[in-house]
């Protein structure tokens, strides 16, 4: 029944590892986003992709690389991970790009970097 | 630049109160506006949607939200709070490059 899943819910890793997050809606949706919430709850979008085409990335360090395999999903890497990189990050998505304000979230994925 | 302002970062409310929680936009045009609510170790849920027509929009949950254009406001309203209304609220506006930009959030209280 879950229309947008994010594994795993929890990560706790060490700085300098390399770390995935994966994303997943079965609501057939063409566009997908991620996003990050500081520790002070701030959410701002990292990155968009539409039929697997990314279309906004906003200003985040090379270190992360999202990936759109199909439609359905879209998973997020992070290299050398560090620690101003804990925080929740949040996978949505919408039906059409052109509909771009009716997003759907996930849960989330809590990372905390030691 | 376009942006979201929730000037309250956290609200108290006695159970059975009213609520109204504040949000402010900066924009060119008439956005489209939202509100989201976060339970704790939850995601975000849309509460209700403003798009244009009627300025008084409905959503789930027993809250509404009017849309005033000349105090740039969209502020959320409920006539009596529960116990379970208390997580973390957005207001949100929708950019036209396919961006919703959040504002920083209050943190709703609801005392016994």
């Amino acid at each position: 029944d879950t229309a947008v899943s994010q594994t795993p819910k929890y990560l706790v890793t060490q700085m300098g590892n390399d770390k995935s997050i994966k994303c997943e809606q079965n609501l057939g949706h063409d566009t997908m986003y991620w996003y990050k919430q500081d520790s002070k709850k701030f959410l701002k979008i990292m990155f968009s992709y539409n039929n697997k085409e990314l279309i906004i990335n906003e200003t985040v360090p090379n270190r992360f690389s999202p990936k759109s395999p199909d439609k359905a999903h879209l998973n997020l890497h992070i290299n050398s991970l560090e620690l101003g990189d804990s925080a929740v990050y949040f996978c949505a998505s919408t039906q059409r790009w052109g509909d771009s304000y009716e997003q759907y979230f996930g849960p989330g994925t809590r990372l905390t970097v030691t | 630049a376009q942006s979201v302002t929730q000037p309250d970062i956290h609200i108290t409310v006695s159970e059975g109160a009213s609520l109204e929680l504040r949000c402010n936009y900066s924009y060119g045009a008439t956005p489209y506006l939202f509100w989201y609510v976060q339970s704790p170790g939850q995601g975000l849920q849309l509460l209700l949607k403003y798009f244009s027509g009627d300025t008084l929009v409905q959503g789930i949950k027993g809250f509404e939200a009017e849309f005033k254009r000349s105090q740039s406001s969209f502020n959320l309203r409920k006539p009596s709070v529960h116990w379970s209304d208390a997580a973390e609220y957005f207001c949100a506006a929708y950019n036209q490059g396919g961006k919703l930009i959040f504002g920083q959030g209050t943190e709703l209280s609801v005392k016994p």
